[in-house]
């Protein structure tokens, strides 16, 4: 398993600005990923974080809105812009244990509040 | 289109009762179906999960049941104690696009 560590674990926002998660793996992984999970919601993947290209976007997200970096295989960033209280929401770093097997470890979430 | 159902939504199982969460797919391309357990505050950690190959998986109080023909799949929690009073989600994957997608959920509460 994988032992993923999240920053900042929680924080409040105000409308119209912009915040950066972190995510730190202990392994290099080739599979890494964004979810969000709304309150009281399922798990909704946002983007792949591909280790030296650009991420790749699932549908109803953009770039724009969630820039993704990926500069090696153990760290990535997911910046939320130009934030709405619609963004409230717990953020999740996920990596694969390996290609195609579909099994994810998950980091502990970065519960986002914007007023 | 949701691609995963599950149900019920929330459940309230009496300590050493058996709890029972179901959830059927779309897509006969996945072959590969986890369950995760997440408690509050925390992320969703994989409790158990299993393949077409084998209609049924036991780990402990946790059990899958699985029916390839009628595309459902289904987490039997044996004499459920309430440490297991958390969020299960179901998870299906599989295919060319090998990303799980998720069922939206089921809160069990486990009264003493």
């Amino acid at each position: 398993s994988a032992v993923i560590s999240q920053k900042p674990s929680r924080d409040i926002c105000q409308r119209g600005t912009s915040l950066t998660i972190q995510c730190q793996v202990d392994s290099q992984v080739t599979m890494m990923f964004w979810y969000r999970q709304q309150p009281g919601q399922s798990l909704t993947l946002i983007a792949t974080a591909n280790q030296g290209s650009e991420a790749t976007y699932e549908s109803g997200f953009v770039i724009d809105k969630f820039p993704i970096s990926r500069p090696n295989l153990t760290f990535s960033t997911l910046t939320v812009s130009n934030m709405s209280p619609e963004d409230s929401s717990i953020y999740l770093c996920s990596v694969g244990a390996g290609t195609n097997t579909g099994e994810l470890f998950f980091g502990e979430g970065s519960r986002l509040t914007v007023l | 289109q949701q691609q995963v159902k599950q149900s019920p939504q929330s459940l309230i199982v009496q300590k050493g009762g058996i709890s029972i969460i179901n959830c059927a797919y779309e897509n006969t391309a996945f072959d590969y179906f986890p369950w995760y357990q997440q408690f509050p505050g925390k992320g969703p950690a994989l409790l158990i999960a299993i393949r077409p190959d084998v209609s049924e998986k036991k780990e402990g109080r946790f059990t899958i049941s699985f029916n390839k023909s009628a595309k459902q799949f289904s987490l039997h929690i044996m004499d459920s104690q309430p440490g297991d009073s958390a969020t299960y989600f179901c998870a299906a994957a599989g295919g060319s696009n090998y990303k799980l997608t998720f069922g939206k959920g089921t809160l069990l509460t486990v009264n003493p």
